[in-house]
């Protein structure tokens, strides 16, 4: 149980473009996800909390312009990657949570994203 | 500030031996303590975790130790295998709240 997927796995796109990466809770409902950036050999860093049916809430620092997250449904979360540049080449990551109170995050297998 | 502190940066044991990795976190208000454990191009899974009202929790090979007094808490890998090689990420959260605070992980090599 406890599976989250992610959709593409890997993506490459020209600077410029916009990107969506999927996020899926299959077998239980999301209350929260959360949306992570990862550089090589280094520590997750947290980009955005979301809530479903409510705005993300972003960490400081974070373009929330540049980086669109929809929480649409208890199992779906997207984020968006707008007007992409290659210093937005990273490994992201997702991660959900089944309640607002809930200590255990279930991760998605990430998506790399280049951009050229 | 809620920070985790994270030792060693990297690893390496010989097959069979004993992994050991430390943290220390400064807030008191942390009461949920997991390990996720990552290979390379996949996203983190949780391998164990303890709550402070029990100082060890043994799972299969795994083992957390907890020192509340010290604020440290400790992952213990028995009998390591090659298999065991990734990267180790130490976190902490707070009660009514999501999210996780990372330390900055160990990479460890089990040598064969």
């Amino acid at each position: 149980g406890a599976v989250v997927s992610q959709h593409p796995s890997w993506v490459i796109c020209k600077s410029g473009t916009s990107v969506k990466i999927e996020c899926r809770s299959l077998d239980f409902q999301a209350t929260t996800m959360f949306w992570y950036r990862q550089f090589p050999k280094q520590s997750l860093m947290l980009m955005a909390t979301s809530n479903e049916g409510s705005k993300a809430t972003y960490e400081q620092g974070v373009e929330k312009d540049k980086f669109l997250i929809n929480h649409a449904s208890l199992t779906l979360s997207t984020l968006t990657v707008t007007s992409a540049h290659p210093e937005d080449s990273s490994f992201y990551i997702c991660s959900a949570s089944p309640g607002l109170a809930s200590y255990e995050q279930y991760f998605g297998p990430g998506t790399r994203l280049t951009v050229t | 500030q809620q920070q985790v502190k994270q030792s060693p940066q990297s690893l390496i044991v010989q097959k069979g031996g004993i992994s050991i990795i430390n943290c220390a976190y400064e807030n008191t208000a942390f009461d949920y303590f997991p390990w996720y454990q990552q290979f390379p191009g996949k996203g983190p899974a949780l391998l164990i975790a303890i709550r402070p009202d029990v100082s060890e929790k043994k799972e299969g090979r795994f083992t957390i130790s907890f020192n509340k007094s010290a604020k440290q808490f400790s992952l213990h890998i028995m009998d390591s295998q090659p298999g065991d090689s990734a990267t180790y990420f130490c976190a902490a959260s707070i009660e009514g709240y999501s999210t996780l605070t990372f330390g900055k992980g160990t990479m460890l090599l089990v040598s064969p």
